[in-house]
Order: C-alpha cells, then sequence, then structure tokens
C-alpha cells in the first residue's frame, strides 16, 4: 500500500472549514483514499474515500489532485465534536475487503 | 440498527494470566478485523476473517495471541500468559461484502491493562 503523510497536529476555530491535507505521491492507480478519524476514546470512524473524482457526503468533502498524489479532507463548518485524530489511507478496494494500515493521523483540534 | 459491539469494554488482568475479549459484528457482515491500539499509538492489525476463508494472521505479534470466529459472526481473541507490553485497547470492526468502498466499522474498544 502506498504511504501517507500527514501534519501531526492543526488547529480550527469552530465554524471554520478545516481542510487536512493529505500527501500520497507513491498511489497506484487502483488505490482509493480513504478518510477515518478517531474521536477520543472511541473506535475509527469512516467519513468518506474516493479514487479520483472529489467526493461529498453529509460529513465531509474530499478534493483529490488531478494527479492523484494529494488530497484534502474538508470539514464545512467544524464544531467542537470533529476534534479527533483524522487518519488519510490509500488501499486497493477488494471485493474481500482488507485490514486498513492506520498512521498516526492529524490531531486536529477545533476551539471556540 | 446495533453496531459492533465488544465485551468487556475494560479488563484488568495480572501478568501471566489468560484474557479472552470478544466480538459481535454487524448481523451480515463477513469480514471482521481485529486491531491493538498503544497508548498513544496508531492502531496496529491484528488478524482478519472473511467468510469462510483462512483468517488472514499476519499481524498477531506472538502465539500467545489466537483468535477464532464460530459460525461467521462472533468472535473471541485469546492472549495467553498476557504481558505487560499487552496493555492496549483491542478493537474489533466488520465490513459488508461490496465490490468497493471496504467501509469498517469499528467497535469501542476493550481496554486491557496488564498488572
Amino acid at each position: 500500500d502506498a504511504k501517507t503523510t500527514q501534519p501531526p497536529s492543526m488547529d480550527c476555530a469552530e465554524g471554520r472549514a478545516a481542510n487536512l491535507p493529505c500527501n500520497h505521491s507513491t498511489i497506484s492507480g487502483n488505490e482509493y483514499v480513504y478518510w477515518y478519524r478517531q474521536i477520543h476514546s472511541q473506535g475509527p470512524q469512516y467519513i468518506i474515500h474516493g479514487l479520483k473524482n472529489n467526493e461529498t457526503n453529509e460529513m465531509a468533502s474530499l478534493i483529490i489532485t488531478e494527479d492523484r498524489k494529494s488530497s484534502t479532507l474538508i470539514l464545512p463548518h467544524a464544531t467542537l465534536r470533529d476534534t479527533a485524530v483524522y487518519y488519510c489511507i490509500v488501499r486497493v478496494a477488494s471485493q474481500a475487503g482488507t485490514a486498513l494500515i492506520f498512521g498516526k493521523g492529524t490531531t486536529l483540534s477545533v476551539s471556540s | 440498527g446495533a453496531g459492533v459491539s465488544q465485551s468487556p469494554s475494560n479488563k484488568v488482568t495480572e501478568k501471566g494470566k489468560d484474557v479472552e475479549l470478544r466480538c459481535d459484528p454487524i448481523s451480515g457482515h463477513t469480514a471482521l478485523y481485529w486491531y491493538r491500539q498503544r497508548l498513544g499509538q496508531g492502531l496496529e492489525f491484528l488478524i482478519y476473517f472473511q467468510g469462510n476463508s483462512a483468517p488472514d494472521k499476519s499481524g498477531l505479534p506472538s502465539d500467545r495471541f489466537s483468535a477464532e470466529r464460530t459460525g461467521g459472526s462472533v468472535s473471541t481473541l485469546t492472549i495467553q500468559r498476557t504481558q505487560q507490553e499487552d496493555s492496549a485497547v483491542y478493537l474489533c470492526a466488520s465490513s459488508p461484502r461490496l465490490v468497493h468502498g471496504n467501509e469498517q466499522f469499528f467497535g469501542p474498544g476493550t481496554r486491557l491493562t496488564v498488572l
């Protein structure tokens, strides 16, 4: 699996957009970009995933660069409850499902 | 609907004792994963079950660790002769069999403390 690089921490003011970057310069053509987050003392939570097109759901938007070497997770209006560690993972998606390889992620701190 | 559940939520044991951790995946999910998370660290993959296929045990750190999945549903992770370095949160996740997506649903974890 391709390796990802994320900043260790970021701060964001409540109500503002949180933009979390991820570099994955060695990503292969069949690898998807997944984002999970882990709120303190809870299990990880799936947020969004994409291959090459930008994606949006009720939680976030995912912007993937044209060369697919980096992506940005956008939380459009961050709240205090969005304070968590955010993990960017690249992975081949297969029918069987495969274990996720979590790095150290980005600790996002949202403050009022 | 019911999510992934794990029991116990907390377990304190003495070094050298055996422990069993239980995971109830979401009904109908064919894939089940065990991960370990030490304090302040990321998740480490331990073992993966997919349907009736042989499990992927490549992440198990030693032969003291084993896991079973009975009837394609409930799973038990067993740690024999526990050591202090086994102290961690043990997380279970399940996922449906999808063409793509690989979304994993995590349980709340079992916090294991080995004294």
